[in-house]
């Protein structure tokens, strides 16, 4: 089946702790998103990614990083600096070009302990 | 500040009505308009998604109004079933790339 994988499905960060969100997909999409989800407050683009080894800040970025060290992988760290992590965050591919479908991940959710 | 706002955030009907959802844009390089359909606990899937050169698109109970010197666009969904009840996402796409711009989503609720 081709799509996008993401896991967990739920996380729990302790205060100070990295937490790494995986995101995989099959679909060989040359782009990829992270986004998180707050209730009210719609789908804010945290980073994105053209192709491998690149990556751009999306609006929300500080607190997080990421790496695309192969094309259908792109994990994203929240750290310790993101003081607010508690949220849905989504991952998504698409094709790089005009009106490409944006598919999404089932997400996952992080809470603090 | 929010590239295209979306209204109403929440919005209840009975079976077999039609809800209407709005979203508004001021940047005119955005030039295709997605609307995305989330269940709870699940990603936003693709639902249905218009160029500026239709006024109107069909795809069975879904329908995109487009009215490009106004800058809106809205989504109407005919005989609406509980089935439908739903987060609904409109977006925008510049015409220089794949930065997806979403809107606030809206909550629909259809009660049977």
């Amino acid at each position: 089946d081709g799509g996008i994988t993401q896991s967990p499905k739920y996380l729990f960060r302790k205060e100070g702790q990295n937490v790494t969100l995986s995101c995989e997909q099959n679909l060989n999409h040359d782009a990829m998103y992270w986004y998180r989800q707050d209730p009210g407050q719609g789908l804010r683009l945290i980073y994105y990614s053209q192709i491998v080894n690149d990556f751009q800040k999306g609006d929300i970025a500080e607190g997080y990083s990421v790496s695309r060290e192969k094309k259908e992988s792109f994990p994203l760290t929240v750290t310790s600096a993101q003081k607010n992590p508690t949220a849905f965050y989504l991952c998504a591919s698409s094709g790089w070009g005009r009106g490409e479908k944006l598919f999404f991940g089932s997400g996952t959710q992080l809470s603090v302990l | 500040q929010q590239q295209v706002k979306q209204s109403p955030q929440s919005l209840i009907v009975q079976k077999g009505g039609i809800p209407i959802i709005n979203c508004a844009y001021e940047n005119t390089a955005f030039d295709y308009f997605p609307w995305y359909q989330q269940f709870p606990g699940k990603g936003p899937a693709l639902l249905i998604a218009i160029r500026p050169d239709v006024s109107e698109k069909k795809e069975g109970r879904f329908t995109i109004s487009f009215n490009k010197s106004a800058k809106q666009f809205s989504l109407h969904i005919m005989d609406s079933q509980p089935g439908d009840s739903a987060t609904y996402f409109c977006a925008a796409i510049k015409n220089t790339g794949n930065q997806f711009y979403f809107g606030t989503g809206t909550s629909l609720t259809v009660i049977p």
